[in-house]
């Protein structure tokens, strides 16, 4: 069976400040996709990441970077410089590489304050 | 990339009716799309997969003939909660896979509906 955990559930920042998510994983699979979406106040989720198991390569978005590192099967989100738009729930995900269905970790609630 | 819509947006309905949302792909065919409920402060919770053309395959728990699912075209799948209760008031939300070359895409999702159920 697959989990995903997201320790946190709530962040509060002040603008400018770095914030850093955490996600660890649980599959028995060796090829997967891990993804991180962003739902703001209005629900919808916004794609973010999409990160496949052979690819450890990290990665950077302008203001987001991932940290991905299959040895403690981890998928870190860091935003730099936080903003208040900002401010929404991250969700961390998983998927199997021959299959459709996403597992969602819990979601961390993410407040940056002006 | 992929649009997937949602309608209706929003509703509210008494408790005992049936309230039918639509999920559509606007720019690509889905011959799977997922439906996901989500409570207020809580993660998405996959409810169904819908199948074109078949039965919807609903995950454990989730009482088949209280949420009724069908996907009928390439670009619409319908979920009817039937006999709504205020314990159904939800976030719901669909996402569906493109038609071609899907092992490499993500799921697009629609923005939701929320039911209010009096």
């Amino acid at each position: 069976a697959q989990k995903v955990t997201q320790a946190q559930t709530e962040i509060s920042v002040v603008e400018k400040e770095d914030v850093t998510l955490d996600c660890v994983y649980e599959t028995r699979d060796t090829t997967y996709y891990l993804f991180w979406y962003k739902q703001p106040p209005s629900g919808e989720l916004v794609f973010l990441i999409r990160r496949n198991s052979f690819d450890e390569q990290n990665e950077i978005s302008g203001r987001y970077s991932w940290n991905f590192q299959k040895s403690t099967s981890s998928f870190n989100f860091t935003i730099t410089a936080s903003q208040v738009v900002d401010s929404a729930v991250y969700f961390c995900a998983l998927r199997k590489a021959a299959g459709n269905k996403l597992t969602f970790g819990g979601g961390t609630r993410v407040l940056v304050k002006p | 990339g992929a649009v997937v819509s949602q309608h209706p947006s929003w509703v509210i309905c008494k408790s005992g009716t049936s309230v039918k949302i639509e999920c559509r792909s606007l720019d690509f065919q889905a011959t799977t799309m997922f439906w996901y409920r989500q409570f207020p402060k809580q993660s998405l919770m996959l409810m169904a997969t819908s199948n074109e053309g078949s039965k919807a395959t609903y995950e454990q728990g989730v009482e088949k003939d209280k949420f009724l699912i069908n996907h009928a075209s390439l670009t619409l799948s319908t979920l009817t909660v039937t006999s709504a209760h205020p314990e159904d008031s939800s976030f719901y939300i669909c996402s569906a896979f493109p038609f071609e070359g899907a092992t490499q895409e993500t799921q697009y999702f629609g923005p939701g509906t929320r039911l209010l159920v009096l």
